[in-house]
């Protein structure tokens, strides 16, 4: 079965600097997808960005940029310039080509002012 | 475009009652998954629908089952409510075209689901 750790229960970080929020992940499929999902206090799960494993340019949006090491199963995002309103958790999700995404167990980021 | 929408926002059971959660998927989806996220967790699947039929299901008993119309929306149904049911349900649609591309599943606002 496939498993999606989030070493890190907690980050905090000053406005405008850089975050990076580690995920590792286990499987022994060769095509799968990841993604980065943001849930406010608000409760709405917001995704932020998406890596598909075949591809080996890193996807970015805007502030937020993926480091992918398939080799290593590890799949850490990235925030630069962190805002107020990037306040969060983050949780780190796996999908195989179908149905499912596993999800770790998040990592909860506090942006200071 | 309409986003996924979700009812009820919260709702409250006792133990032994049955519940039903509604779900509307985004324009232009036809597959609808459910997630059970109970607090300080991450979500954990519990079924897929497409085509109107179970397209996947994770480690939910059959107490957990849903439905899907033809306008794509969905329901999930619980019956024999337990104490640890409590939790926000989150619904996620997304668009299945038979290719070999995974489609990204975008989430409602959820339901948070009390049992006493």
């Amino acid at each position: 079965a496939q498993t999606v750790t989030q070493s890190q229960p907690e980050m905090s970080v000053q406005e405008a600097e850089t975050v990076t929020l580690s995920c590792t992940y286990d499987t022994s499929e060769n095509n799968y997808y990841l993604f980065w999902y943001k849930q406010p206090p608000s409760r709405q799960m917001i995704l932020v960005i998406r890596q598909e494993a075949y591809k080996q340019q890193n996807a970015t949006e805007n502030r937020f940029s993926v480091n992918f090491q398939k080799a290593a199963k590890s799949f850490s995002l990235k925030i630069s310039d962190s805002q107020l309103g990037d306040t969060a958790m983050y949780f780190c999700a796996f999908m195989e080509y179908g149905n499912k995404l596993v999800f770790g167990a998040g990592t909860i980021l506090r942006v200071k002012s | 475009e309409t986003g996924v929408t979700q009812s009820p926002t919260h709702l409250i059971k006792t133990r032994g009652q049955q519940v039903t959660l509604r779900c509307s998927s985004q324009s232009g989806h036809n597959t609808v998954s459910w997630y059970q996220q109970a607090l300080g967790q991450g979500p954990q699947f519990i079924f897929q629908y497409y085509r109107e039929e179970e397209n996947g299901r994770g480690n939910f008993p059959p107490r957990f089952s849903g439905l899907q119309f033809p306008n794509y929306s969905s329901e999930l149904n619980v019956n024999a409510l337990e104490l640890d049911d409590s939790a926000l349900y989150l619904c996620a649609s997304s668009r299945t075209s038979g290719g070999a591309e995974a489609d990204t599943q975008y989430f409602g606002p959820g339901t948070r689901l009390t049992v006493l």
